[in-house]
């Protein structure tokens, strides 16, 4: 099946510093990824749908400039956590579609999932 | 909105028994996917089945399979002949298709236990 890796895998970062965690595709191309944060023993909830080529789209209640998110390319989105705080942490997963027209078959690949810790 | 149900927080099952776990939707779409999703302790989600709304045969991916029932709203996954590596999370999930609502919405999940 379909690859997606996320990098890092885990990270510990100080209070105030931003965070950059990466999504890549490794063997398609995907216009449209998603991020997700899932809370210790709770569910994923969406984040934001990243678009390549356009601005990503957030879900209610998410703050656009804590969590900055870009789609440079076909196979790679990033989200950045702009000046971390300990309410951060969490565990950050993404996730794929291939094809290049968005949600049309149901195959969603996600990536390993990175813990963000922040001090 | 749309909202994903999963009533049964944990579950556990005897080793080469049967489990079934109950899912409701809600949704006024016409046209959508639901799946299981699997999530063990590497947290990495794995699918297990993917049913598409306007198919009424219900998906069958070895001993995994699922009723599903478009009227009341319900996507139940039955697991026959249990296994050690079937303990997981298992997350029910709604996709809707097409243009600017592309999404997957996940349910609380429910902990599956398989005792030996």
């Amino acid at each position: 099946g379909a690859v997606v890796s996320q990098h890092p895998s885990w990270v510990i970062c100080k209070s105030g510093t931003s965070v950059k965690i990466e999504c890549r595709s490794l063997d398609f191309q995907a216009t449209t990824m998603f991020w997700y944060r899932q809370f210790p023993k709770q569910s994923l909830m969406l984040m934001a749908t990243s678009n390549e080529g356009s601005k990503a789209t957030y879900e209610q209640g998410v703050e656009k400039d804590k969590f900055l998110i870009n789609h440079a390319s076909l196979t790679l989105s990033t989200l950045t956590v702009t000046s971390a705080h300990p309410e951060d942490s969490s565990f950050y997963i993404c996730s794929a579609e291939p094809g290049l027209a968005g949600f049309n078959t149901g195959e969603l690949f996600f990536g390993e999932g990175s813990r963000l810790t922040v001090l | 909105a749309q909202t994903v149900t999963q009533s049964q927080p944990e579950m556990s099952v005897q080793e080469a028994e049967t489990v079934t776990l109950s899912c409701t939707y809600d949704t006024s779409e016409s046209d959508y996917y639901l799946f299981w999703y699997k999530q063990p302790p590497s947290r990495q989600m794995i699918l297990v089945i993917r049913q598409e709304a306007y198919k009424q045969q219900n998906a069958t991916e070895n001993r995994f399979s699922v009723n599903f029932q478009k009227a009341a709203k319900s996507f139940s996954l039955k697991i026959s002949d249990s296994q050690l590596g079937d303990a997981a999370m298992y997350f029910c999930a709604y996709g809707v298709y097409g243009g600017a609502t592309n999404k997957l919405i996940f349910g609380t999940g429910t902990l599956l236990a398989v005792q030996p």
